[in-house]
């Protein structure tokens, strides 16, 4: 079954700079890669996703890259700001029955001003 | 509604007990899933309903967690004999079909004591 590496698990940067979080995943046969953002006390919210047949998306500040060919994936966040502190998933889900995301184990992303 | 809702909010409850966790989708969601997570981990998948079916049910963890849908909307997660191991955030999310990104619930966080 997939298995998604995610890293770094805690990143700090300074306000205004940018971040990189890079995922990993193992099965091939994958085609969808969402980004969640989870506040303390609150459910993931979804951030930016994109699929198999791109390279790369944007959303304003943020963006994501995906290298079918290397099975890696990764959210960049530019002009980072304070309310950007928090924790960031990656998943990845396949076309075969049950359609089940499968989650990095997280990034902790702290913004200091 | 708005958004995917989960009662409780929080739930303690006694080793060995009985204990229902509610979710209600967004109105028209056809997709609903149920994840765990533990402290400091992602989101770990359970089940995936389409409709009122159990479309994948390959993520409880035993025969002591069950999940029902019956009018293909609000749906319960149920789990037996409640262990100190079950404690984490149950989370649920909705999706107008099986593909694209969730919506997820605050989820319930679930202490066994």
């Amino acid at each position: 079954g997939e298995n998604v590496e995610q890293h770094p698990s805690t990143l700090s940067v300074q306000e205004g700079d940018s971040a990189v979080i890079k995922c990993t995943y193992s099965d091939s046969a994958s085609n969808y890669f969402p980004w969640y953002k989870q506040e303390l006390g609150k459910g993931p919210q979804l951030i930016i996703d994109i699929r198999s047949n791109v390279g790369e998306k944007k959303d304003q500040r943020i963006a994501v890259t995906l290298n079918k060919t290397a099975k890696h994936f990764s959210l960049h966040i530019t002009e980072t700001q304070p309310e950007d502190s928090a924790v960031y998933f990656c998943a990845a889900e396949t076309n075969q029955a049950g359609t089940a995301l499968i989650f990095g184990k997280g990034t902790t992303l702290s913004v200091s001003s | 509604g708005a958004g995917v809702s989960q009662t409780p909010s929080n739930k303690v409850t006694e080793k060995g007990k009985y204990v229902e966790l509610r979710c209600d989708p967004i109105s028209g969601h056809t997709a609903l899933y149920w994840y765990r997570q533990s402290l400091g981990q992602g989101p770990e998948f359970l089940i995936y309903f389409q409709g009122t079916g159990a479309a994948d049910d390959s993520g409880l963890p035993n025969d002591r967690f069950f999940a029902v849908r019956p009018e293909g909307s609000v749906s319960t997660l149920k789990i037996q004999r409640t262990e100190r191991g079950d404690s984490a955030v149950y989370l649920c999310a909705s999706s107008l079909n099986r593909f694209g990104g969730y919506t997820f619930g605050s989820g319930t966080r679930l202490t066994v004591v």
